[in-house]
């Protein structure tokens, strides 16, 4: 079965660096979603992306945030300047279409000393 | 506004049945998901609800009454692998049918 596929698994940074978080949906899925999961909280939307743009994004997805999708099968989650209380599980999502169930990558642990 | 509750923490017994609550007030539904999640793990489709009525799909079934704003997730026969948390998760059409999520349901199986 076709799955959402993540890395790396777990991203040990630096405060203050860079990350790309890699994420390779379902090939014939055209959403895109990002999310995060602080331990021990609830999952929360961070940006959706449509035809190569986003479609919608969260009062989390600020400016420290952008996604790309730089060929047909990667989409990247790019976090600048990371600060400690950007900790967390960062899911990957695709969806075939809207309204529909979205899949999950395994999940990147980002780990920020 | 957008609001999901669900409890925070259930305990069974293996071999029973659970029924995990969910109510929601959001505009825009479009329909209910549940997600099992392991600890550390990503989140795994269980069910979707659109319509009113009863999904069933092995020992799971999920249950949406829209007019009420409710839903609830039934575990049949539990399994010591079904210690989990459930996540009820509506989607949004006003907000380009973005995922709305609950906290989830913490699920403790007891032998």
């Amino acid at each position: 079965e076709p799955e959402v596929t993540q890395t790396p698994s777990h991203q040990v940074t630096q405060m203050g660096q860079e990350v790309i978080l890699r994420c390779v949906p379902i090939s014939n899925h055209l959403y895109f979603y990002w999310y995060r999961q602080i331990l021990g909280q609830k999952v929360e939307f961070l940006v959706s992306f449509y035809n190569n743009e986003i479609s919608e994004k969260s009062e989390i997805f600020d400016d420290q945030f952008s996604v790309e999708r730089p060929d047909g099968s990667n989409f990247t989650l790019k976090i600048r300047s990371t600060k400690l209380e950007d900790s967390a599980m960062y899911f990957c999502a695709s969806t075939q279409g809207k309204g529909q169930p979205q899949h999950f990558g395994d999940g990147t642990r980002l780990s920020i000393l | 506004g957008q609001n999901i509750d669900q409890p925070t923490e259930m305990t069974a017994t293996e071999g029973a049945i659970v029924q995990i609550n969910c109510t929601y007030q959001t505009s825009g539904f479009n329909g209910l998901f549940w997600y099992q999640q392991h600890a550390g793990e990503a989140p795994t489709f269980l069910s979707y609800n659109v319509l009113d009525g009863l999904e069933e799909k092995g020992r799971f079934s999920s249950f949406l009454s829209r007019s009420k704003g409710y839903s609830y997730l039934l575990l049949k026969e539990l399994q010591m692998k079904d210690s989990a948390s459930y996540l009820c998760a509506v989607i949004n059409r006003d907000s380009n049918y973005q995922l709305i999520w609950g906290a989830g349901t913490k699920l403790i199986i007891k032998p």
